[in-house]
C-alpha cells in the first residue's frame, strides 16, 4: 500500500531533550515536506526536500533540522525542543515539484508532540 | 505571495441541512492547484479534491460539490444533506505550479464543521 509513515504518533517530552520524528514513504517520491498545525493558524511548512541531499527552509524552520540521506526517509529533528514547538506535525510527499503537473500530495497520519 | 482565506471559523448545522464552506485565494501565478482536505477528530488529513486553474468546471462527488470561480478567486465546497460523520475541520489549500523547487501547499486556517443529529 502506497503510504507515508510517521513515527511516533504521540510523543510527550521535556524541554531541551533532543528528539527525532521519522517519516518514510514507499512511493519513490522525490519531494518531501514537513508541516506543523496549530489552532487558528492552519498548517505551515517547516522544511522541504527536492531530492536526496537537497533540503531547504519553509516558512517556520526555526528550531528544526532535517536530513535527506535516502530518498524514502525525511526525519525531522528537534535539537532542543521548547514548549512553543508543541504541535501536530505532518509529513507529506509528492512525485515531483516545480513542474506544470502537480501530482498531489500524500500525507502521513500526523505526530502529536507535547513539550513540557 | 500566495494566500488562502477561510473566513468562516466554525459552522454548526443540523443533520440533513446543506452547508457551504467558503475559500478565497490569492496568487500571482496563472497556473496553480487548489485542494480541499478533511481532518476528522482522529487527526489525519483526508484528501477530497484537487483542481487545476485551467479547469473551471464544477465537480460533484456524491453529497460533495465544488464551485470554482476564477473571477472571484473562490473555490467553495458544499455538502448536501449533511451527516454527523461530516463533522470535521476542513482545509482549503493552494499550490503554485511553477514555484521553483518548492511548490508548497499554502493552507487556510480551517473551518470546523459540527453536524448535530
Amino acid at each position: 500500500e502506497a503510504q507515508v509513515t510517521q513515527n511516533p504518533r504521540y510523543l510527550i517530552t521535556v524541554t531541551g531533550k533532543k528528539l527525532t520524528v521519522t517519516c518514510s514513504q514507499n512511493m519513490n517520491h522525490e519531494y518531501m515536506s514537513w508541516y506543523r498545525q496549530d489552532p487558528g493558524l492552519g498548517l505551515r511548512q517547516i522544511y522541504y526536500s527536492m531530492n536526496v541531499e537537497v533540503t531547504d527552509k519553509g516558512d517556520v524552520p526555526e528550531g528544526y533540522k532535517v536530513s535527506r540521506k535516502e530518498k524514502r526517509n525525511f526525519p525531522l529533528i528537534l535539537e532542543s525542543p521548547s514548549p512553543n514547538q508543541t504541535s501536530l506535525y505532518f509529513c507529506a510527499s509528492s512525485l515531483s515539484q516545480g513542474q506544470a503537473t502537480n501530482y498531489g500530495y500524500t500525507f502521513g497520519s500526523g505526530t502529536r508532540l507535547t513539550v513540557v | 505571495a500566495q494566500k488562502v482565506t477561510q473566513a468562516q471559523t466554525e459552522i454548526s448545522v443540523v443533520e440533513k441541512e446543506d452547508v457551504t464552506l467558503d475559500c478565497v485565494y490569492e496568487t500571482r501565478d496563472t497556473t496553480y492547484y487548489l485542494f480541499w482536505y478533511k481532518q476528522p477528530p482522529s487527526g489525519e488529513l483526508v484528501f477530497l479534491i484537487r483542481r487545476n486553474s485551467f479547469d473551471e468546471q464544477n465537480e460533484i462527488s456524491g453529497r460533495y460539490s465544488w464551485n470554482f470561480q476564477k473571477s472571484t478567486s473562490s473555490f467553495n465546497f458544499t455538502i448536501t444533506a449533511s451527516q454527523v460523520v461530516d463533522s470535521a475541520v476542513y482545509f482549503c489549500a493552494l499550490s503554485e505550479a511553477f514555484a521553483g523547487a518548492n511548490s508548497k501547499l499554502t493552507f487556510g486556517k480551517g473551518i470546523t464543521l459540527s453536524v448535530r443529529p
